[in-house]
């Protein structure tokens, strides 16, 4: 079946370092793309998407670029916050009668003033 | 526009016992999901209803959980004779279109 798979944290950078989160995935289909952020404590929020291939999402100066070619999402910020820390799931979207989610295992990332 | 209510937010239960958990999707959607993130884990997919109906039922576990929809009210997600192993948040997501899903803030279960 499809799967997510994203790299292992935690990831810990100083606070203007650049990030990359490296997810790719496996799908039979044309699958729509997420990254969700969740806070500590909280649920998840959409925090960019894209539907196709080429696809590059964006949102608070986080992007991710769909690539079919190397079946990979993978999530980048120029220069990271404090506040940016949290952990990161990488998501596809089976698409179907359901558009139920899979996610990643979750990425903790934590930015160090 | 309130987003998506879930209640309560921490419930403990001990083992054997009931728990209850609702889910109130944001207003004009008619399409619910529930997840489970067990610790150090992504969310798993356990079900999609839409109103009085269960679409996709295939994560739920087959003996103790059942999950509704009514027409009126909150979505349930019901588990029963609760086991330690049950110990997770479940996230309730609500959707317009089944395709873009805004989550709720979850509903942590503790089970002693």
């Amino acid at each position: 079946g499809d799967s997510v798979t994203q790299m292992e944290g935690p990831v810990t950078l100083s606070e203007e370092a650049f990030l990359t989160i490296n997810c790719t995935y496996t799908a039979t289909g044309y699958p729509s793309l997420f990254w969700y952020v969740q806070y500590p404590g909280e649920g998840l929020q959409l925090l960019l998407k894209a539907t196709k291939a080429d696809d590059k999402g964006s949102n608070k100066g986080f992007e991710a670029t769909y690539r079919k070619e190397t079946t990979s999402f993978h999530l980048e910020k120029g220069s990271v916050q404090v506040s940016d820390s949290a952990v990161y799931f990488c998501a596809l979207d089976e698409g179907g009668a359901t558009n139920k989610l899979i996610f990643g295992t979750g990425t903790l990332l934590a930015v160090q003033p | 526009n309130a987003g998506v209510m879930q209640n309560p937010r921490h419930l403990v239960r001990r083992r054997g016992q009931e728990a209850r958990l609702r889910c109130s999707p944001m207003k004009g959607h008619s399409h619910v999901y529930w997840y489970r993130q067990l610790p150090e884990e992504g969310l798993k997919f356990m079900v999609y209803l839409q109103k009085e109906n269960i679409i996709d039922e295939s994560g739920m576990p087959k003996e103790r959980f059942s999950a509704e929809f009514p027409k009126e009210g909150p979505s349930i997600l019901r588990i029963q004779q609760v086991v330690r192993g049950d110990s997770a948040a479940y996230f309730c997501a609500s959707s317009s279109d089944a395709y873009e899903q805004y989550f709720g803030p979850g509903t942590r279960l503790t089970v002693t």
